[in-house]
Formats: structure tokens, C-alpha cells, sequence
């Protein structure tokens, strides 16, 4: 199983700043890589697919980038609603793993 | 734009079972993998298996594969999550989720409301 492994846990920023988030895999998985943005009560949201393609509707703030085992999420200026838990998920392999998640807080 | 309506929350009791439904619509059903996630109170998301109900083959993660069945109904374009043994780690929500891409390893774009099960005794 490909253990997925994101930093930091939590990340405290201020509205406007830039937020960068990583996601770590123990094998490589390519480009196979997403991110999701989960607000309280809600359902998780695609943001990144293919490791650096916004999902339809995303904000062009929102960037991911890395290939192999190294990636990255790059919030360029946050705003009050990207305040939330983000995961990454590998599919090259089965089971489809997720990260454990960083929350971005104020 | 697909659509996935869940059944509603269940309790349970531990040693029991609970079968979660699915209901797409829009999209094409049948050559979409349609993914179980679930996610524990105030923890992360767990990937639990997936479908194509067009080949009706299951994939599922090593952690749950003695006890989870899912599958595809697509004449009612339905999904299911059956999870069998019940344990009080078992409570969680339950979400279904597929992509906009055919075949199985695509990114999820497409989330159920989530299905909260309760095991108490």
C-alpha cells in the first residue's frame, strides 16, 4: 500500500497570505495525484487533478505542482473561504490512499 | 453533472450489518468507478473500495476486504456498500463519489451527501 504523507499538520496563515501544502508518497505515483479541499458537515471538494490541473470551477489561486513522490499545493492568496482541511489522494495503485490531511487555519 | 443522492443515517448494533445505497443521476453510470470513502468523527478520509458496475469487478482496500461488498445495480443506476461485523469503530460517514473520467483510477469530482452510521449497542 502506498502510505501518503502530508505537512504540516496544521497551517496557521492570515487572509492574503500564501499557504503551501505538501503531500509526500512512499512510492512513486506519477502524476496520479489530487487534492481536496472538506469544509465542516461538507463533503470533500476536487481542487487539483493530475497532480497540477484545476478542477472545473477551482480559482486560479489554487496550484499544484510535482511528479514522483513530492507535491505540492500552493494556495496563492488565501481568502476567508479556503479556510478548510485539505487531502491529497494517490490513483496509480490500489487502495486509493489519502493523506491525513492538513488543516489551514487562521 | 452527475448527481449522487445516499440513503439516510442508520445506528446499528456491533456484530450487525449495514448496506449504504447510492443513486446517480445524470452521466453515464455503467463505465464510471463509483468509490467508497469513509471518514471517522473529526478524523481523515479512508478509501474503502471502488466499482465499475459495467464490469461488476470490486477493488477494495486490504483493511476492509473481509468484510465490505460493493456493487452496482444499472438498471437503477445504484450503488451499494455493504459492511458486515459491525464494530463501534465502524461509526463514520459513509460517502460515495465518481469521476468525470470512465474507468477505475480517476480523481472523484462527484460526491454523495454522505451516509452517517452509528454503531451503539
Amino acid at each position: 500500500e502506498i502510505v501518503m504523507t502530508q505537512s504540516p499538520v496544521t497551517l496557521s496563515v492570515s487572509p492574503g497570505e500564501r499557504a503551501t501544502l505538501s503531500c509526500r508518497a512512499s512510492q512513486s505515483v506519477s502524476s496520479n495525484l489530487a487534492w481536496y479541499q472538506q469544509k465542516p458537515g461538507q463533503a470533500p471538494r476536487l481542487l487539483i487533478y493530475a497532480a497540477s490541473t484545476r478542477a472545473t470551477g477551482v480559482p486560479a489561486r489554487f496550484s499544484g505542482s510535482g511528479f514522483g513522490t513530492d507535491f505540492t499545493l500552493t494556495i496563492s492568496s488565501l481568502q476567508s473561504e479556503d479556510f478548510a482541511v485539505y487531502y491529497c489522494q494517490q490513483f496509480n495503485n490500489w487502495p486509493r490512499t489519502f493523506g491525513q490531511g492538513t488543516k489551514v487555519e487562521v | 453533472q452527475v448527481q449522487l443522492v445516499q440513503s439516510g443515517a442508520e445506528v446499528k448494533k456491533p456484530g450487525s450489518s449495514v448496506k449504504v445505497s447510492c443513486e446517480a443521476s445524470g452521466g453515464t453510470f455503467r463505465t464510471h468507478a463509483i468509490n467508497w470513502v469513509r471518514q471517522a468523527p473529526g478524523q481523515g478520509l479512508e478509501w474503502m473500495g471502488e466499482i465499475i458496475p459495467m464490469f461488476g469487478i470490486s477493488n477494495y482496500a486490504q483493511d476492509f476486504k473481509a468484510r465490505v461488498t460493493i456493487s452496482a445495480d444499472e438498471v437503477t443506476r445504484t450503488a451499494y456498500m455493504e459492511l458486515s461485523s459491525l464494530r463501534f469503530d465502524d461509526t463514520a460517514v459513509y460517502y460515495c463519489a465518481t469521476g468525470r473520467l470512465q474507468g477505475a483510477g480517476t480523481p472523484l469530482d462527484y460526491w454523495g451527501q454522505g451516509a452517517l452510521v452509528t454503531v451503539s449497542s
